[in-house]
């Protein structure tokens, strides 16, 4: 199993140019999540899903859209790039709930992003 | 005020030492609780989850006081590898679809040296 891979790993954009990031999993996990880490401040959750063909808003959503097309993928996308957008992005994802939220979330490796 | 809070560190200690972290939560309705482990450039990655009667996993020791909202973790006999950030995690409903949002510390930083 790969678990959660993400694509790229390193990207530099200009501002105003548009991304997608690519999160795929091979658990066969329901929920699926975005989050951006920047230092200095916790990861904080930018989209998750919680199936196929759902989706909805975290703490920071704006300048970010997501879909959720098929099980195991889930991209992020950034239609007009900021430089408040530099940032490392994490996917993460885990099985449904249940009780509690005592199911572990599993993450990718990151994709390093830088806005200038 | 930060829903979680942490002591950044770092904290340096010589190999073999005990040294303790510390985390606090504001929320009192937070649910469960985790500690993360994240080496440097690398994502995070579950080390324990944390129980009310306290948790033992080999040289780490979790415990959580839900009256003071304040979570540690103790590293016992400490490793050139346990050189990391800990981040402390809480969990409480609050996704749309019954999920449950994960809130994270910004983290402990860790260096044990020889």
């Amino acid at each position: 199993n790969a678990g959660v891979t993400q694509t790229p790993k390193f990207r530099v954009l200009k501002t105003g140019q548009s991304m997608t990031l690519l999160c795929a999993q091979d658990m066969n996990h329901e929920y699926m999540y975005w989050y951006r880490q920047d230092p200095g401040m916790g990861l904080r959750l930018i989209h998750y899903s919680v199936g196929e063909g759902t989706t909805a808003k975290g703490e920071v959503p704006d300048g970010y859209n997501v879909s959720r097309l098929k099980k195991q993928n889930f991209l992020l996308g950034l239609e007009s790039a900021a430089p408040s957008q530099t940032s490392v992005y994490f996917c993460a994802s885990s099985y449904s709930q249940g009780l509690a939220g005592k199911y572990e979330q599993y993450f990718g490796p990151g994709t390093r992003l830088t806005v200038t | 005020r930060k829903e979680v809070e942490q002591d950044p560190g770092p904290f340096n200690v010589p190999e073999g030492a005990t040294v303790a972290f510390n985390c606090t939560y504001s929320n009192s309705a937070s649910q469960s609780f985790f500690w993360y482990r994240q080496d440097c450039r690398k994502e995070p990655k579950l080390l324990m989850s944390v129980y009310s009667s306290g948790n033992e996993d080999g040289r780490f020791t979790a415990q959580l006081n839900r009256a003071s909202q304040y979570i540690s973790l103790l590293i016992r006999d400490s490793k050139l590898s346990d050189s990391a950030t800990y981040l402390c995690v809480v969990s409480r409903l609050g996704l749309t679809g019954g999920g449950n949002k994960l809130t994270f510390g910004t983290g402990t930083q860790l260096k044990v040296e020889l």
